[in-house]
């Protein structure tokens, strides 16, 4: 199927424990971000990528990681989940100067507990 | 981080009437953007606006990108249930290979049918 795809849409995790989410998008977007959305906050920008090895640093990036290996593909990994990270976490892509902002996934909800 | 003033931050209406709400910024903007989150579901672009003094439609919906660059609006007319959502306004300042948007709070709408 086109378009962008994200998994797991629902994850319980235990504090201390590594958690991946996973993105990936058919469009070969050279460009991907990483959100997370909590009331009060609105979206906040977690990490982004230009293109296939080349990531930067969002508004938010304490305690994540993440790596682009392939053009299509754009992980997130929490090292050692905490409560804070509760959240609803969605992935976006974007075309080089295209005008019509990002494509959203449906978005992974995740609960530290 | 940088954050838009969006207003209002909810509203309640009765179905059949028309809705406003608006984005500032202290910075100037080359691209205003407005998303509409369903429940759920990941925000989807509604209305990209690319000069001052742009007025767009799609639909019910109107946009303005504010002269001064700095403001935009979006209008709903004849409000239906399935406007109900979070709408999000977006602005970029493409600067160079730029892609990074900058995203107000939201603007939660119920409509009482």
């Amino acid at each position: 199927d086109a378009g962008i795809t994200q998994s797991p849409r629902y994850k319980i995790t235990e504090t201390g424990r590594q958690v991946t989410l996973m993105c990936h998008q058919t469009w070969s977007h050279s460009y991907m971000f990483w959100y997370r959305q909590d009331l009060g906050h609105g979206l906040r920008l977690i990490y982004y990528s230009a293109a296939a090895d080349i990531t930067d640093k969002g508004e938010v990036p304490d305690g994540y990681v993440v790596s682009r290996s392939k053009t299509e593909n754009f992980p997130l990994t929490l090292e050692s989940a905490t409560r804070s990270q509760t959240s609803v976490y969605f992935c976006a892509s974007s075309e080089d100067y295209s005008p019509y902002g990002y494509t959203f996934g449906s978005g992974t909800r995740l609960t530290v507990v | 981080g940088q954050q838009l003033n969006q207003s209002p931050q909810s509203m309640f209406i009765q179905e059949g009437e028309d809705v406003s709400m608006n984005c500032t910024s202290s910075s100037i903007f080359n691209t205003w953007l407005w998303y509409k989150q369903d429940p759920g579901e990941g925000p989807v672009l509604l209305i990209a606006l690319y000069k001052a003094g742009e007025l767009t439609s799609n639909g019910r919906l109107t946009a303005q990108f504010g002269i001064t660059r700095k403001d935009s609006f979006l209008n709903i007319s004849a409000s239906i249930p399935s406007d109900v959502g979070i709408y999000f306004c977006a602005g970029q300042f493409n600067a160079g290979n730029n892609r990074k948007l900058i995203w107000g709070l939201g603007t939660s709408l119920a409509v009482n049918p």
